[in-house]
This record gives structure tokens, sequence and C-alpha cells, in this order.
């Protein structure tokens, strides 16, 4: 079983949608969660940066933690072509007495105007 | 600016040569990271490095080397024993919180091919 999974896709959706995307994990000890976006040929950005379970909100952006379920998730409001990236999430923990940083494999998005 | 430059943008390599990918960060960080990139796939850590002169193995280490001769240089060298170096490759940088979850800045990466 992979440490984190997350759905490849692609996903398509029309402009102005509200689009989940959304990631699970197996160990408990991850504790910060990210969400880089990635658009095609340049290297990931940070975009979201989360602790603690519930929400956190950064314009039409909102990460979501659920550690009880150990499920991640990242909503984008009113969509824009602009949107159109990979998504990959990533958590970070204490493991083995080592700090380690896992990746998802990504979400490919699509916007359509 | 400050930032984190990769070069070059793509490479080509031959049978049996070892290349050198650049990456340089001005952001004063202590740590810095390849990673390698296949379609479809997540990044996989190839080496880190959390202080000059000091460097450590990650996930897919062989037929890759390293070295951190400065706090703002890490290049990667794949080696001809990388029997599958087709991929895209990024570095990225961090600071060090003891306990605490690394933002990593990357660089815009470098595609490396096998002619």
């Amino acid at each position: 079983q992979k440490e984190v999974e997350q759905d490849p896709g692609p996903l398509s959706v029309p402009e102005g949608a509200i689009v989940s995307l959304n990631c699970t994990y197996s160990n408990s000890a991850f504790q910060y969660f990210m969400w880089y976006r990635q658009y095609s040929r340049k290297g990931p950005e940070l975009l979201m940066y989360t602790y603690s379970s519930g929400n956190k909100e950064d314009g039409r952006f909102t990460a979501q933690v659920d550690k009880s379920s150990k499920y991640i998730s990242l909503f984008i409001r009113d969509s824009q072509p602009s949107d159109s990236a990979t998504y990959l999430c990533a958590m970070t923990g204490r493991i083995q007495g080592a700090q380690k940083l896992v990746f998802g494999q990504g979400t490919r998005l699509t916007i359509n105007p | 600016d400050g930032g984190i430059t990769q070069s070059p943008k793509y490479l080509f390599r031959k049978e049996g040569q070892n290349v050198t990918l650049s990456c340089e960060q001005n952001l004063n960080h202590d740590a810095m990271y390849w990673y390698r990139q296949d379609p479809g796939q997540g990044l996989r850590l190839i080496y880190y490095s959390q202080i000059v002169n000091d460097f450590q193995k990650g996930d897919i280490a062989e037929g890759y080397s390293v070295s951190r001769e400065k706090k703002e240089s890490f290049p990667l060298t794949v080696t001809s024993a990388q029997k599958n170096p087709t991929a895209f490759y990024l570095c990225a940088s961090s600071m060090i919180g003891r306990d605490r979850g690394e933002k990593l800045f990357f660089g815009s990466g470098t595609q490396l091919s096998v002619l």
C-alpha cells in the first residue's frame, strides 16, 4: 500500500465549477499537509500549508484536513482556466526518527472555458 | 529576486556518458533536494543535503551522485550506471525547522533525455 494515494485524473470541469481534489494516507505520523500546483514543464509551487484538522481558506482555495480519516482535500471555487495544472498533495512527519516528506502522484486538472 | 535556478532546461545524454545538472539558490536555505518526476508519478527523492559537505541518499539514489561544496549550490550528476535516466529533474530548497514540516521551493526543472 502506498503511503499517500491520489487520484491521477485527468479531471476536466467547466469554468466556474467547484473542484474537489483529494488524497488519502496511511501513516498517522504525518502532521503537516501541503498542496502544490505545477504548471506544465515547471516546478511545483506551494499553494496551501496546513497543520491541524479543519479548514484553511486562501481566496478561492480551501484546504481541508481530517486526521481521523487520514484524508485531505483541496477545494477550488469559481474555477478559472488559469487553474489548469497538476495538483500534488504532500505531507510530512517524523517517521522512524527522521523527518519524512511524501508526495502524492498528482492530479491533472483542466478547466474548460 | 530570490529563487532557485536550474540549468540547463533541456539536456541530452549519450550512452555511457555522465551528465551534470546545475542547481543554485539565493534564498539562504540550509536544505537542498533533488527529485525525479516521471509521467503520471509523484516526486521521488534522489538525494538531499541539510548542510554544506554533507548529503544523504533518498529513495532512488542508485546511478546518481551529488556534491554540496557551497550552501548555494547542489549539482546532480547522472552517471552511466543510471540505466533509465529519461525524466524531469527538480531541485528544491527549504529552511530547516526541528520537527516541523518543510516548505519546499522548487526550481523550473531540467528535462533529461537519452539520445
